[in-house]
């Protein structure tokens, strides 16, 4: 059982370049997020999903794009990487429903230079 | 809106000392709350939740919090601390009106010295 699982686990790309964060499911969560972690700032939510079908902005969105075609995968895409982007990126499930908790992913490190 | 915040972001025990990590948090509603804890290059593992039933919530890893509702309050501790303890330590709250979103603080990073 994988959980969740992130690709690639370090990337480093250069300005201006597209790239696409792969994350994937196996518990039938319906609920998925992608969250940027920077020292000093603890986790920040760029999009999340309810469904597939539907997502929403969270609380950094700017410079990213997220679809959710299936219940699976919950892709984040970087459009023209740039060097405010470098962080390390998690995806996370989560059952849905009061009080549940999240799933994590093991993490992305993406340096832009 | 909701939102915690973690009152220190480096805290030094001594192996055998007592942990304390601090969370307080915002919310208009009845909070889910819960803690997290992140070894070197890793994801987030659950440590443990406030579910309501009662103020004091066992964990993982001989840890616990007790949720204090008149100080805001969900404080994490470890009577002993433990090598392996040495981490970093998010308290977050859940948001379960937009899509169960999670706001986490920015982070305890718990050094334990020999």
């Amino acid at each position: 059982n994988a959980g969740v699982t992130q690709t690639p686990k370090f990337q480093v790309l250069k300005t201006g370049q597209s790239m696409t964060l792969q994350c994937a499911q196996d518990m039938n969560h319906e609920y998925m997020s992608w969250y940027r972690q920077d020292p000093g700032m603890g986790l920040r939510l760029i999009h999340y999903s309810v469904g597939a079908g539907i997502t929403d902005q969270g609380e950094v969105p700017n410079g990213y794009n997220v679809s959710r075609s299936t219940t699976e995968d919950f892709p984040l895409r970087l459009l023209s990487a740039a060097p405010s982007q470098t962080s390390v990126y998690f995806c996370a499930t989560n059952q849905g429903g009061a009080n549940t908790e999240a799933f994590f992913g093991q993490g992305t490190r993406l340096t832009v230079v | 809106a909701q939102s915690v915040t973690q009152l220190g972001s480096h805290v030094s025990v001594s192996e055998g000392a007592l942990v304390l990590l601090r969370c307080n948090y915002s919310s208009s509603v009845p909070p889910y709350l819960f803690w997290y804890v992140q070894y070197p290059n890793q994801g987030l593992q659950l440590l443990l939740k406030y579910t309501s039933a009662a103020p004091l919530v066992k964990g993982i890893n001989g840890f616990e919090a007790e949720f204090k509702k008149s100080e805001t309050s969900f404080h994490l501790t470890k009577p002993s601390a433990h090598m392996s303890d040495a981490a970093e330590y998010f308290c977050a709250v859940s948001d379960y009106g937009t899509g169960n979103q999670f706001y986490f603080g920015t982070g305890t990073s718990l050094t334990v010295i020999p």
